[in-house]
């Protein structure tokens, strides 16, 4: 059971291009999540999902993009790479988002932005 | 957002128990109190959860207080792969998680 599966896991991009990171889940969870977690702080939420065709800003939205065309799929984009969205990615998938249900992460993907 | 408050490091000796405590004066009563841990070039992993009772699993025991103001996570026997950042969460009336900066636990052999 793969679980929460991300990829790339590493990419060093230049400044204004443009990539899609890969979230895939195979929990057949209903809410997907992608957060930033900058050196020494914790995790920031950017998207997430609360179901097929659904998707919602988070605390950090702002130059991101999302969409969720199948359940077990979250993709992330970057339009325009600019350096302050160097960091490390990572999704997250959980049932039914009820309060008491945990996140399941991935193992993160490491992007700088040059 | 209710938020928590956590102890930036802490150490520990390995095989001793480990209490990581956290504050959460502004917790409501329909909070969930859940426990991450991140290990190094990983993504966080669930570690237990609770909302009024104590709680244990084979991971380890939460101890909430009776006001719900404060609880801690407690290893039984701290082990050198415990070493991580562990991160005390509020689920405040939402799924979606508010991160800390956590506790960094330091394990000594």
């Amino acid at each position: 059971n793969a679980g929460v599966t991300q990829t790339p896991k590493f990419r060093v991009l230049k400044t204004g291009q443009s990539m899609t990171l890969l979230c895939a889940q195979d929990m057949n969870h209903e809410y997907m999540y992608w957060y930033r977690q900058d050196p020494g702080m914790g995790l920031r939420l950017i998207h997430y999902s609360v179901g097929e065709g659904t998707t919602a800003k988070g605390e950090v939205p702002d130059g991101y993009n999302v969409s969720r065309l199948k359940k077990q799929n979250f993709l992330l984009g970057l339009e325009s790479a600019a350096p302050s969205q160097t960091s490390v990615y990572f999704c997250a998938s959980s049932h039914l988002g009820t309060l008491g249900q945990p996140q399941h992460f991935g193992d993160g993907t490491r992007l700088s932005i040059l | 957002d209710a938020k928590t408050t956590q102890p930036n490091s802490m150490e520990s000796n390995e095989e001793e128990p480990v209490h990581l405590p956290c504050n959460h004066s502004t917790i409501s009563g329909t909070d969930y109190i859940h426990w991450y841990r991140q290990l190094p070039s990983q993504g966080p992993e669930y570690v237990i959860h609770g909302l009024t009772s104590n709680v244990n699993n084979r991971m380890a025991s939460l101890a909430i207080a009776e006001d719900r103001k404060s609880s801690t996570l407690i290893l039984h026997r701290a082990t050198l792969r415990d070493a991580a950042v562990y991160y005390c969460i509020l689920t405040s009336g939402t799924y979606k998680y508010i991160f800390g900066t956590g506790t960094r636990l330091k394990v000594l052999a």
